[in-house]
């Protein structure tokens, strides 16, 4: 079945830090790939998602490109702001049936000034 | 993107009790599915909800425990029934219009369960 690994949090980093979090998937096939974020007491937001290989998906100053060889979606920020802090979840889906997401078990992230 | 709606934000329940909480979207949807995310855990998915049928469960999931409805194509219900603690979690419903291959989520319902 379909799985996504992420790195284990919470990460701390000062504001301006460079921002990597690592997310690994397991799927059949070439699914779609996913970051969401959750905001403290908020719901989930898509941030960013890619669907076919070597595509990188981008949105407010974040990046992660899709590697199929790694079987890799990291996510990637090249300066944080104290307003990024929050969870982040990796996902996946499948590109025909039900298309419902498996997520990544998040990695809670905290920027200090 | 899609606009949806739940109702209600939070509830704080007695245990025995049964929750209604309901999905609104403001276009017409393909699929429709329910998540629940358990205190400080990721989003599993409970099931997708069918338009004119029974929902699909995932493994762990019932339909006693979980009724679902989907009467057209912009709403849902999902009921949590005969609750106890355990079910203490957020509940949030998301939509896939289908060609965008995206799925987007609702606010999401706070539950507490004493």
């Amino acid at each position: 079945g379909n799985s996504v690994t992420q790195m284990e949090g919470p990460v701390t980093l000062s504001e301006e830090a460079f921002l990597t979090i690592n997310c690994t998937y397991t799927a059949t096939g070439y699914p779609s790939l996913f970051w969401y974020v959750q905001y403290p007491g908020e719901g989930l937001q898509l941030l960013l998602k890619a669907t076919k290989a070597d595509d990188k998906g981008s949105n407010k100053g974040f990046e992660a490109t899709y590697r199929k060889e790694t079987t890799s979606f990291h996510l990637e920020k090249g300066s944080v702001q104290v307003s990024d802090s929050a969870v982040y979840f990796c996902a996946l889906s499948s590109h025909t049936g039900r298309r419902a997401l498996t997520f990544g078990s998040g990695t809670r992230l905290q920027v200090q000034p | 993107s899609a606009v949806i709606s739940q109702k209600p934000s939070r509830d704080i329940c007695q245990r025995g009790t049964s929750l209604t909480i309901q999905c609104q979207v403001d276009s017409q949807v393909t699929m429709m599915f329910w998540y629940r995310q358990q205190p400080g855990q990721s989003l599993t998915l409970i099931a997708t909800a069918n338009q004119g049928s029974e929902a699909t469960y995932e493994s762990g999931f019932v339909i006693d425990k979980f009724p679902i409805s989907r009467p057209n194509l912009t709403f849902s219900t999902l009921t949590v029934s005969n609750m106890s603690p355990e079910d203490s979690s957020i509940y949030l419903c998301s939509v896939d219009r289908g060609m965008e291959e995206t799925q987007y989520f609702g606010p999401g319902t706070r539950l507490l369960v004493l």
